[in-house]
């Protein structure tokens, strides 16, 4: 969906790093979620926001963050990126209501070495 | 959160129909049921959305029977770009919700 975009779209890193990867929308909606997908694994739930001032964790957030900056930016950090957090990962915007659909960015490939 | 099962591959050829069947035992009263299809290295796309009985759009339509603990995703005369990997979502529970493995269709000529 080009109405959401991630950056960078692939980004090698070190073990310890600390790495930002970026995530806007031009969708006006309030709800942003974090993705990360690994071979044979489906996409996992890492983080998710309902606005500005709320940030939940998801199924997987241990060694993540986040910052929800705008209506229209939502952020996750790998505070000291490790090997096993090399994957796929992809941000997704919903306009609202619990059985909205989903609208993904592109994906971002991370490579932690 | 209602747990989903679907295959994990199917194959098929070219003009053919390809149906893939979703079980979702525990589905709650207001849940939908959402297709996303996904290819290489791109993020899932919504492909259809329905609730009950029958739903078609121009990608695939969509049967749910009145229990409603299945749900068959059918797509029409298929052709090799309709190889992707296809999810089937139940609801939003929470919003803690996160895709299964989902099926793998392989399209060949």
């Amino acid at each position: 969906d080009a109405d959401v975009t991630q950056t960078p779209r692939n980004r090698i890193t070190k073990t310890g790093k600390r790495i930002m990867l970026e995530c806007s929308q031009t969708k006006g909606h309030d709800r942003m979620y974090w993705y990360r997908q690994d071979p044979g694994l489906g996409l996992r739930l890492i983080y998710y926001s309902f606005d500005v001032k709320d940030i939940n964790k998801g199924e997987i957030s241990d060694g993540y963050s986040v910052s929800r900056q705008a209506q229209a930016k939502f952020s996750l950090s790998l505070e000291s990126a490790i090997p096993n957090q090399t994957a796929l990962y992809f941000c997704a915007t919903q306009e609202g209501g619990y059985n909205s659909p989903l609208h993904f960015g592109n994906g971002t490939r991370l490579t932690v070495t | 959160l209602a747990k989903t099962t679907q295959p994990i591959s199917m194959d098929s050829y070219e003009g053919q129909e390809v149906n893939i069947t979703c079980s979702h035992n525990n589905i709650a009263t207001n849940d939908y049921i959402t297709w996303y299809q996904q290819f290489p290295s791109q993020g899932p796309r919504f492909i259809i959305q329905g609730y009950k009985t029958k739903v078609t759009n121009e990608v695939a339509s969509l049967f749910i029977p009145a229990d409603r603990k299945s749900s068959t995703l059918s797509l029409p005369r298929v052709s090799l770009s309709d190889t992707a990997v296809y999810y089937c979502l139940v609801g939003l529970a929470g919003y803690k919700l996160s895709f299964g493995a989902g099926t793998t269709v392989t399209v060949r000529a």
